[in-house]
């Protein structure tokens, strides 16, 4: 099992839509955990961070379950510039870095 | 702010040659991290440091990679001799002393090994 697993998409919505995806991670014992956003030919860049009670950020709500070891990022509203890939973050197995997912794609279109 | 910065931007060379790509952190954070980006692979943590000591290089995909930071305000990676499978988008990232704080990248590197 990889230590940190996303669905790769690409997920296609159109604008306004509302969209969510998830992410699984291996070390139940990660305490940090974070969503990035990677526009094509560009470094990733922190979306935000998940935690554990949930939070919330304009349209985005990000989530933790530590019982089912995922993560998920709710995106409400969707507009073009969402259009990107998302990466999550969680620590490795070890617990000594932490690890990115290989990242979903959103494209939203008008 | 300065965030991290990366040189060079793009690299082409021929396979067999050594190189080498640069990282300056942000000033003030103890961690430092080299992640290599592919289609096939996604983003993969390389090695990463701190305090300039390497932690955990177990990332590393061979004996031709190799990274040292001398001091806290510059890391190399080198790849000696370069392989065209070696072509990928290196980024360095570094985030602040706690380590499970949010990495910060520089622009990456794109890498051609021809």
């Amino acid at each position: 099992r990889k230590e940190v697993e996303q669905d790769p998409g690409p997920f296609n919505v159109p604008e306004g839509a509302t969209v969510a995806f998830n992410c699984t991670y291996s070390n139940s014992a990660s305490q940090s955990f974070f969503w990035y956003r990677q526009d094509c030919r560009k470094e990733p860049k922190l979306l935000m961070s998940v935690y554990s009670s949930g939070n919330e950020d304009g349209r985005f709500t990000a989530q933790l379950n530590r019982a089912s070891q995922y993560i998920s990022l709710l995106i409400r509203d969707s507009k073009l510039s969402d259009s990107a890939t998302y990466l999550c973050v969680a620590h490795n197995q070890a617990g000594t870095a932490l690890i990115f997912g290989k990242g979903t794609t959103l494209s939203v279109s008008s | 702010d300065a965030g991290v910065i990366q040189s060079p931007r793009h690299e082409v060379t021929e396979m067999g040659q050594e190189v080498t790509l640069r990282c300056k952190p942000i000033s003030g954070h103890d961690y430092l991290f080299w992640y290599r980006q592919t289609m096939m692979r996604g983003l993969e943590l390389l090695i990463y440091f701190n305090n300039n000591v390497p932690i955990d290089d177990s990332g590393m995909p061979e004996d031709r990679f190799s990274a040292k930071m001398p001091n806290a305000s510059f890391s190399t990676l080198k790849i000696q001799p370069s392989e065209p499978r070696d072509s990928a988008v290196y980024f360095c990232a570094s985030s602040t002393p706690t380590g499970d704080q949010p990495q910060h990248f520089g622009d990456g590197t794109r890498l051609s090994i021809l």
